[in-house]
């Protein structure tokens, strides 16, 4: 079975801080891992994913991940947070058929 | 290109009532999905659709909810009758024909329902 385990249901950062959101996943087969943003009222938007070409995967709004196979890990960053990105972030791991099995999410706060 | 559309986006019933929810996806979108998500929680997969046929059902919980998917276009969620539990956002979300495991799924706004 697979399962995603995200770190930090709140995370608060400055604006113009790093941010880091961790997700760590368990699969028994090659996982393709996504990450999704959710604004207020809104559905889930797609920032990036990996489908096993390159470990270091980059999203839109300047989002980046990492593949680590060896701890079995992919974490969200970026450089500088902005205020528009306070939102939920959900880490997913999906396998053959599509099923996508999400984390709890993490709720990110950008102070001014 | 539109995205995926659902309606309602609110409804507030008590509970042992019935409500349906309403999904259009991206034209085109072979793969049809509904997921609950529950305040606090990522969303649960209720319910895969591939065309007009079922893919996935194991976490739909069949004495209460049903769904179709008729034409292999449209989908429509049903609670008969609704508890407490239920109160969640139902998100629709759609993706192509392949079922290769990195398919992107594309999601709507959802609907919030809140059973009383």
């Amino acid at each position: 079975a697979q399962s995603v385990t995200q770190l930090g249901s709140h995370v608060s950062v400055s604006e113009g801080a790093l941010v880091l959101l961790r997700c760590n996943y368990s699969s028994s087969v090659p996982p393709y891992l996504f990450w999704y943003v959710q604004y207020p009222n809104q559905g889930l938007q797609l920032l990036l994913k990996y489908t096993s070409a390159a470990t270091l995967v980059k999203g839109i709004n300047g989002f980046e991940a990492e593949f680590k196979k060896s701890e079995t890990s992919f974490h969200l960053t970026k450089p500088s947070a902005h205020m528009s990105d306070a939102a939920e972030y959900f880490c997913a791991v999906s396998g053959k058929g599509n099923k996508l099995v999400f984390g709890a999410g993490t709720i990110l706060r950008v102070k001014s | 290109e539109a995205g995926v559309a659902q309606s309602p986006r609110y409804k507030i019933i008590e509970k042992r009532q019935s409500v349906a929810f309403w999904c259009n996806p991206i034209s085109g979108h072979a793969t049809l999905y509904w997921y609950q998500q529950i305040l606090g929680q990522g969303p649960k997969l209720l319910i895969q659709f591939q065309n007009n046929g079922v893919v996935d059902d194991s976490q739909l919980p069949k004495d209460r909810f049903s769904a179709e998917r008729l034409k292999g276009v449209d989908s429509t969620l049903k609670i008969q009758p609704a508890k407490l539990e239920d109160s969640a956002v139902y998100l629709c979300a759609s993706s192509s024909q392949a079922l290769s495991g990195q398919e992107t799924q594309y999601f709507g706004p959802g609907t919030r329902l809140l059973v009383l």
